[in-house]
């Protein structure tokens, strides 16, 4: 079965510094992979996605995320945080190796607190 | 591209009363997904479509809730009866047939449901 872990409730950054927001996956077949970010009362957006390819994916907003199989992780990253980053990030997986379904799994979410 | 538009942004009714929320997909997009969204259980897949077909409805909860996609511009979400327990933010989500290029999930800014 499909299935996505992040393993933190809340990460902690000071503006700066460099964040990362941790994502485990599990499918049977090749994994297509998304990262998500929700604001206050507002639908979730897409920031980036891998579906093959190059390893580390860049996005929006400075995002990237580094698609590691063996550990089966796509961690979210960022260089430098801004105050404004500070949200609720989804991780999203689809079994690449099932039907054209579109449909998706995912986490439970992370709440990224920046401070300045 | 206006995006994913669902109505109404809020609604409070008392117990018992039906529900209607609604969603307009992004024009084209081939599948529509409704999902909700508690602090208890975070986002949960409860229908999606896929041109106008329910595909798996594994996600509803209970008899009371039903979905509908009449056409490819218009779907409705219905429960009835509501009770407190269906509080929670309700979105609607939307997406293009990917093919080779697996396509993102657009979503609307969701509907907060809060039954009294």
């Amino acid at each position: 079965a499909q299935s996505v872990a992040q393993p933190e409730d809340q990460v902690n950054v000071a503006e700066g510094n460099p964040l990362t927001v941790k994502c485990t996956y599990s499918v049977s077949g090749n994994p297509y992979l998304f990262w998500y970010v929700q604001y206050p009362n507002r639908g979730l957006q897409f920031l980036l996605k891998y579906i093959t390819g190059d390893n580390l994916v860049k996005g929006s907003y400075g995002f990237e995320a580094e698609f590691n199989k063996s550990q089966t992780s796509f961690h979210l990253k960022k260089p430098s945080a801004l105050v404004s980053d500070s949200a609720l990030y989804f991780c999203a997986v689809r079994d690449g190796g099932s039907s054209n379904t579109g449909k998706l799994i995912f986490g439970q979410g992370t709440t990224l607190q920046v401070k300045p | 591209d206006a995006g994913v538009i669902q109505s109404p942004r809020h609604e409070v009714t008392e117990m018992g009363q039906e529900v209607t929320l609604r969603c307009k997909p992004i024009s084209g997009h081939d599948y529509l997904f409704w999902y909700r969204q508690t602090m208890m259980r975070g986002l949960e897949l409860l229908i999606y479509f896929n041109n106008n077909v329910p595909i798996d409805d594994s996600g509803m909860p209970e008899d009371r809730f039903s979905a509908k996609m009449p056409n490819a511009s218009f779907s409705t979400l219905k429960i009835q009866p509501s009770e407190p327990r269906d509080s929670a933010v309700y979105f609607c989500a939307s997406s293009p047939r990917g093919g080779v290029d697996v396509q993102p999930q657009h979503f609307g800014d969701g509907t907060r449901l809060s039954i009294l």
